[in-house]
């Protein structure tokens, strides 16, 4: 399948700080999903993002596709609690029949 | 309905024992995976099926052999387990396989091999 490196696997906030996540892949991708998996629970999609340059916004989640498609990022505003978990992208391979998962980035927010 | 149904949430197995674990969708979906997660990994793929049809396999021993007996129900059957397949296994379904859409995932049955 595709494969996507993400950056940073772990990350420590305080709540109320500001938190990234970022996918980076060496091909073009012709599109890119978010999951978050809660602690003991399963992914849950939370976007796609299909154009290049794309920006999507859901309350506090910024997400981005690069103008070349080839790296996307999960921006959250003012972390709180309810964020913890982690977070995957994931990519489908050219015949968009493979979707392969990036290694996550496990957030933590100290209350 | 718009969730996938996993069962059992926990199994406790032998290496001699033969089980199966159940995924159970309403939704309408064509397409429906089983991926395998390890703790603290991201899932990966083992099988998909399109419109009941095994469509990949992704080199996935024999010990573990899925089945597909109509549009809302996946099966995974399994025999003659190892220690190192325990894992949290999760079912997922798509609208229709190769359409891009978002995957919804089951919460996964915890299968620990002893």
């Amino acid at each position: 399948g595709q494969q996507v490196m993400q950056i940073p696997q772990y990350q420590h906030v305080q709540e109320g700080e500001d938190f990234t996540t970022y996918c980076n892949s060496s091909t073009t991708l012709s599109n890119i999903q978010w999951y978050k998996q809660r602690p003991g629970g399963h992914p849950v999609f939370l976007i796609q993002l299909v154009k290049s340059g794309e920006v999507k916004k859901q309350k506090r989640l910024t997400f981005q596709f690069g103008e070349a498609k080839k790296n996307s990022s999960l921006h959250i505003t003012a972390t709180q609690t309810t964020d913890v978990g982690t977070y995957f992208c994931a990519v489908n391979n050219n015949a968009g029949n493979m979707l392969t998962f990036g290694g996550g980035t496990r957030l933590m927010v100290k209350p | 309905d718009t969730e996938v149904t996993q069962t059992p949430k926990h199994l406790v197995m032998g290496m001699t024992n033969k089980k199966s674990l159940k995924c159970e969708q309403h939704m309408g979906h064509r397409a429906m995976y089983w991926y395998k997660q390890k703790a603290k990994k991201p899932p990966e793929l083992m099988f998909v099926y399109s419109y009941e049809k095994l469509s990949i396999n992704e080199s996935v021993p024999s010990r573990f052999s899925p089945e597909c007996p109509n549009s809302s129900l996946l099966n995974l059957h399994l025999h003659a387990l190892q220690p190192e397949d325990s894992a949290l296994y999760l079912c997922a379904s798509s609208q229709v396989w190769g359409d891009n859409y978002g995957y919804t995932f089951g919460s996964g049955t915890r299968l620990t091999v002893v």
